[in-house]
């Protein structure tokens, strides 16, 4: 696509419920990279992927948080036992390669945990 | 002290007037320096970057860095109605390591009026 595409756009889920974010990034974008935006914090990055590895997750706030990527395409961001405090938009980005100029944004996976 | 500072607004402006937004930063191996602009339940989109110091045009935006006081703007000239979203100052150090990782700022909400 022509585009960072993200899914689901929007989701409400119960605590204790786990969720599954996928991502699916600008066609030939090596890296990419899972952010989170907070009410109130900003965007905080939570790891990044070239290719299949991960080799940076030094973002990821507790070990309930986990990604993977397969195929150096498709990305899926999995948060078990969700809690209140994950409520947040999850934001999906690609570059062209690891490189803090060219990476853009997908519209993200507005979380929210009742 | 918070890696990059951004003044959240609200900032309130009449068409055609020239905007003014601001980053300070304390991180001094920061040498991308990205605006990005977020509407309303949207995503990121990235502006403008400049590496290092000095300015840089695009239309109606002029990104300017400072590396010496670690201080960046964003100009926007003859703001439109269109412009009215919360703008977002981004950093990555250069070379290897991790330039792919972006801090960012708060964000500042900006509204232009017709």
């Amino acid at each position: 696509g022509a585009g960072v595409s993200q899914s689901p756009s929007n989701k409400v889920t119960e605590k204790g419920k786990d969720v599954e974010l996928r991502c699916d990034p600008i066609s030939g974008h090596t890296a990419l990279y899972w952010y989170r935006q907070s009410l109130g914090q900003g965007l905080e990055f939570l790891i990044y992927f070239q290719g299949n590895s991960a080799p940076d997750k030094s973002g990821l706030p507790s070990d309930r948080f986990s990604a993977e990527r397969t195929g150096g395409s498709v990305s899926t961001l999995t948060i078990q036992r969700t809690q209140q405090e994950d409520s947040a938009v999850y934001l999906c980005a690609s570059s062209p390669t690891a490189s803090g100029n060219t990476i853009y944004f997908g519209e993200g996976s507005w979380l929210t945990v009742v | 002290q918070k890696e990059v500072e951004q003044d959240p607004g609200p900032l309130s402006v009449p068409e055609g007037a020239i905007v003014s937004l601001n980053c300070t930063y304390s991180n001094s191996a920061f040498q991308y320096f990205m605006w990005y602009r977020q509407y309303s339940r949207k995503g990121p989109e990235l502006l403008m970057y400049t590496y290092s110091s000095g300015n840089k045009e695009d239309g109606r935006f002029t990104a300017q860095v400072d590396k010496s006081s670690k201080y960046i703007s964003l100009f926007i000239r003859d703001s439109q109605p269109s412009d009215s979203a919360t703008y977002l100052c981004a950093m990555s150090s250069g070379g290897g390591g991790s330039n792919y990782k972006l801090t960012f700022g708060k964000g500042t909400l900006l509204t232009v009026n017709p």
